[in-house]
């Protein structure tokens, strides 16, 4: 089983639905948490950290449940621009910083 | 530039081949991370320098892989008797923080899309 695992997807969406990624961690000890974006082709970026207290960025909320060792992400008005692969990614005590990375939902928006 | 900057974008290499990335951090970043990117799948840790220091090497796959970074700036990964299965996307990041502020963001380089025939 991997340390991170999420929903390969591809999630078909028209533009200005709502949609929601799930991920789940293994690892109790994670300690911080994140959404990287990546394009096809291109190289990961981060697009929020995680906290449990959830947090909001725009169109993008993000939420932690230590409880269940479970992490969403919800888009909010999907863009075309939105179009991508949402990676979760953590960070594990101990583990000088490393990320451990889900294998990606990829999001296709469309018209 | 004013980010992570890496070389070769691309390169092919028969089966056997030594190969050499090279990756240029931000200036400034104290921590250099590499990972390895194969196809559909996300990034995987490879290796972790803290200034020249390399402070964890427990994702490379195997002996053949090294890597250094003599001063504390730029990293060079080094890939020996290349096999089929190293073919992948490797990624540079670096980030400002020593090991204990993990919450430091790194900042990822274009990646060398590595084939090896």
């Amino acid at each position: 089983r991997k340390e991170v695992e999420q929903d390969p997807g591809p999630f078909n969406v028209p533009e200005g639905a709502t949609v929601a990624f799930n991920c789940t961690y293994s690892n109790s000890a994670s300690q911080s948490f994140f959404w990287y974006r990546q394009d096809c082709r291109k190289e990961p970026k981060l697009l929020m950290s995680v906290y449990s207290s959830g947090n909001e960025d725009g169109r993008f909320t993000a939420q932690l449940n230590r409880a269940s060792q479970y992490i969403s992400l919800l888009i909010r008005d999907s863009k075309l621009s939105d179009s991508a692969t949402y990676l979760c990614v953590v960070n594990n005590v101990g583990t000088a910083s490393k990320l451990t990375f889900g294998t990606g939902t990829r999001l296709q928006v469309t018209l | 530039g004013a980010g992570v900057s890496q070389s070769p974008r691309y390169k092919v290499a028969k089966r056997g081949q030594d190969v050499a990335l090279r990756c240029d951090p931000i200036s400034g970043h104290v921590s250099l991370f590499w990972y390895q990117q194969a196809l559909g799948q996300g990034p995987e840790f490879l290796t972790y320098f803290q200034n020249e220091a390399q402070l964890d090497k427990s994702g490379l796959p195997s002996d053949r892989f090294f890597a250094e970074r003599p001063e504390g700036s730029v990293s060079t990964l080094k890939i020996q008797r290349t096999q089929q299965e190293d073919s992948a996307v490797y990624l540079c990041a670096s980030s400002l923080g020593h090991t204990k502020n993990s919450n430091q963001p790194q900042h990822f380089g274009d990646g060398t899309r590595l084939s090896i025939l």
